[in-house]
């Protein structure tokens, strides 16, 4: 089946340093990415959203790239602060139904 | 407001056990979802209903059942329960994604079966 990865399983950055996590996408059909913050013991909470008509959306301190000529979509974090440390999902449309697919995610600590 | 509640919060069972694991919203969402999440993974879809009346498989249906008993309830059964199905169970629900998906999850069933 169609899968959403993440390329590294943990980052370590700077307190007040950016904070850049990737994610690659498999299906050329999908049209609709989130990124998610799961702190521990918490259910996942929505960042960020975009479809596959836009290439950049930006939020409070987000912002989403999304590249489909290689099927890749990345979350920046500005001026990445310890209660950014959590783990990050992104999550894939398949393009059909409300069939959401997430990869396994990415643990980002934030170092004093 | 209390948004997604789930019930209950941990739950041991033996193999071969039957449950069902409660979800309520009450912000008026149209669609609901059940996940799961083992250790060091991402969620995996189980079903979701897309509005009241209606129930779609996700990922990994298997081994389990749902009822979307109003806009407010969306249950998840299991009939026989087994150790594969030791997981964190998070519900969740959004609006109809007009425009955009937004999911609020509750904050998790821990189910081990033993």
């Amino acid at each position: 089946g169609e899968s959403v990865g993440l390329h590294l399983p943990t980052l370590s950055v700077q307190e007040g340093d950016n904070s850049i996590i990737n994610c690659a996408y498999s299906n050329s059909a999908s049209d609709y990415f989130i990124w998610y913050k799961q702190e521990s013991g918490k259910g996942p909470q929505f960042i960020i959203d975009i479809r596959s008509n836009m290439d950049k959306r930006q939020g409070q301190r987000v912002t989403v790239l999304l590249n489909k000529t290689v099927k890749h979509l990345s979350l920046q974090i500005a001026a990445t602060q310890p209660g950014d440390s959590a783990v990050y999902f992104c999550a894939d449309l398949l393009g059909y139904g409300q069939n959401f697919v997430f990869g396994p995610g990415t643990r980002l600590s934030v170092l004093p | 407001n209390a948004g997604v509640t789930q019930t209950p919060k941990f739950q041991v069972l033996k193999t071969g056990q039957s449950m069902t694991l409660q979800c309520a919203q009450d912000m008026n969402h149209n669609s609901m979802y059940w996940y799961r999440q083992d250790p060091g993974m991402g969620l995996r879809l189980i079903y979701y209903s897309a509005s009241e009346g209606t129930t779609d498989k996700g990922e990994v249906p298997n081994g389990y059942n749902v009822s979307r008993l109003n806009k407010r309830e969306f249950s998840l059964r299991l009939e026989s329960a087994a150790p594969s199905q030791t997981s964190v169970y998070f519900c969740a629900s959004s609006r109809s994604g007009a425009i955009s998906y937004e999911q609020y999850f509750g904050p998790g069933t821990r189910l081990t079966v033993t």
